[in-house]
């Protein structure tokens, strides 16, 4: 049981290039999130899913895309990277937030140059 | 709209002292509320929630609806509970968790 998987760990890129944040779950959970992570601001909420083919903005969508073909996966596109995205990336997951609260990846750090 | 405040960014304290972690929030309905903990760049991990009423690692929380408030308490820090701490909030039945700003806590030998 690995809970949840995020990748990469670490990525650089450069101004203007697209790229995705991978997520994937094993827990069979319906809901799943991403957030950023930037120094005084918190996690903030980028996108979420309360089950497959439904996603929803959060507070800071642009820029971002989002899909969930599956229950356990949830990949975060970033269309046209700019450095103001640079930031951790967390992907959570949960059978009940409102109960449980969220489970946690270990995060993407993400440097746009 | 749902929002949580943590009024201090840094705390410091010494080893053996009290410590309190504020956490204001606003919601016009029935929260839930959690606390989170994140040591040194490594994932959150759930330290506490409301709901189940429990205490780990010697912290507990509060929830008072008059203040809107649900600050975190231990009565004696160990240095191994240097971390930043996010409090967080959802709907009863929601699906969005909404968190504070953080607070970094550092405890001193």
């Amino acid at each position: 049981n690995a809970g949840v998987t995020q990748t990469p760990k670490f990525q650089v890129l450069k101004t203007g290039q697209s790229m995705t944040l991978q997520c994937a779950q094993d827990m069979n959970h319906e809901y799943m999130s991403w957030y950023r992570q930037d120094p005084g601001m918190g996690l903030r909420l980028i996108h979420y899913s309360v089950g497959a083919g439904i996603t929803d903005q959060g507070e800071v969508p642009n820029g971002y895309n989002v899909s969930r073909s599956t229950t356990e996966d949830f990949p975060l596109r970033l269309l046209s990277a700019a450095p103001s995205q640079t930031s951790v990336y967390f992907c959570a997951s949960s059978n009940s937030p409102g109960a449980r609260g969220y489970t946690f990846g270990s995060g993407t750090r993400l440097t746009v140059v | 709209a749902q929002r949580v405040t943590q009024p201090e960014k840094l705390l410091s304290v010494f080893k053996g002292a009290p410590v309190e972690l504020k956490c204001n929030y606003s919601y016009s309905g029935s929260p839930e509320l959690f606390w989170y903990v994140q040591y040194s760049r490594q994932r959150l991990q759930l330290l506490l929630r409301h709901i189940s009423r429990e205490s780990i690692k010697g912290f507990t929380a509060d929830l008072n609806k008059g203040e809107t408030s649900f600050h975190l308490k231990k009565p004696f820090a160990q240095e191994e509970d240097s971390a930043m701490y996010y409090c967080a909030l959802s709907a009863t039945s929601g699906s969005r968790l909404t968190f504070g700003e953080g607070t970094q806590l550092t405890v001193n030998p």
